[in-house]
């Protein structure tokens, strides 16, 4: 069975500070997607940023990136100069296409808390 | 707006009800997913509906049932509710690949009593 792991169920940060998000995730597939979502306290679901795996390049986006390692099934997401705004639950994802499937799972989440 | 819309925002009911959960999805988007969020836990996968057919599915109890329409537009039905039906129900889109990620409605808060 394909699982992602979140072992930090909460965190805070200094706002300007850096963090990194763990997550780790089990599959036997080669091609597959990776992405990180962010739950405010509004709820709404919302796309951080996405990692193909066939891509040995770590994805960016603006202050938000990944750390990447395939071999050791780790997709860590770094937030640097940490804003209140970023205060959230934050979700990793992991996706294998398959058809027209392509199902998200999701880890249980980790709860960031940015303090001012 | 993402451009998925979820109706209602929220419903309170009593147990052992019916209720019907709509979803919309993006403009151009094929596929249809419903995920429920208990209370701070993560996302659980339901099922999945590809231009009018079920695809994948998931953890769905066999007192719940979907289906999408001609429109695209799909509905999430629960019935016999429980207590431990509380939970926020998401739906998201996405053109059929899910390779560019979901786009996720704002969700319906179901509180049964």
């Amino acid at each position: 069975a394909q699982t992602v792991t979140q072992s930090q169920p909460e965190m805070s940060v200094q706002e300007a500070e850096t963090v990194t998000l763990s997550c780790t995730y089990d599959t036997s597939e080669s091609n597959y997607y990776l992405f990180w979502y962010k739950q405010p306290p509004s709820r709404q679901m919302i796309l951080v940023i996405r990692q193909e795996a066939y891509k040995q390049q770590n994805a960016t986006e603006n202050r938000f990136s990944v750390n990447f390692q395939k071999a050791a099934k780790s997709f860590s997401l770094k937030i640097s100069d940490s804003q209140l705004g970023d205060t959230a639950m934050y979700f990793c994802a992991f996706m294998t296409p398959s058809g027209n499937t392509g199902k998200l799972i999701f880890g249980q989440g980790t709860t960031l808390q940015v303090k001012p | 707006d993402s451009g998925v819309t979820q109706t209602p925002k929220h419903l309170i009911t009593a147990t052992g009800q019916r209720v019907t959960l709509r979803c919309s999805p993006r403009s151009g988007d094929l596929s249809v997913y419903w995920y429920q969020q208990s209370l701070d836990q993560g996302l659980q996968f339901l099922i999945q509906y590809y231009n009018g057919e079920e695809r994948a599915k998931g953890n769905i109890l066999e007192r719940f049932s979907a289906q999408q329409f001609p429109d695209l537009h799909s509905e999430l039905n629960l019935s016999s509710l429980e207590l431990g039906d509380s939970a926020l129900y998401f739906c998201a889109s996405n053109s059929g690949t899910g390779y560019g990620g979901y786009t996720f409605g704002s969700g319906t808060r179901l509180t049964v009593v």
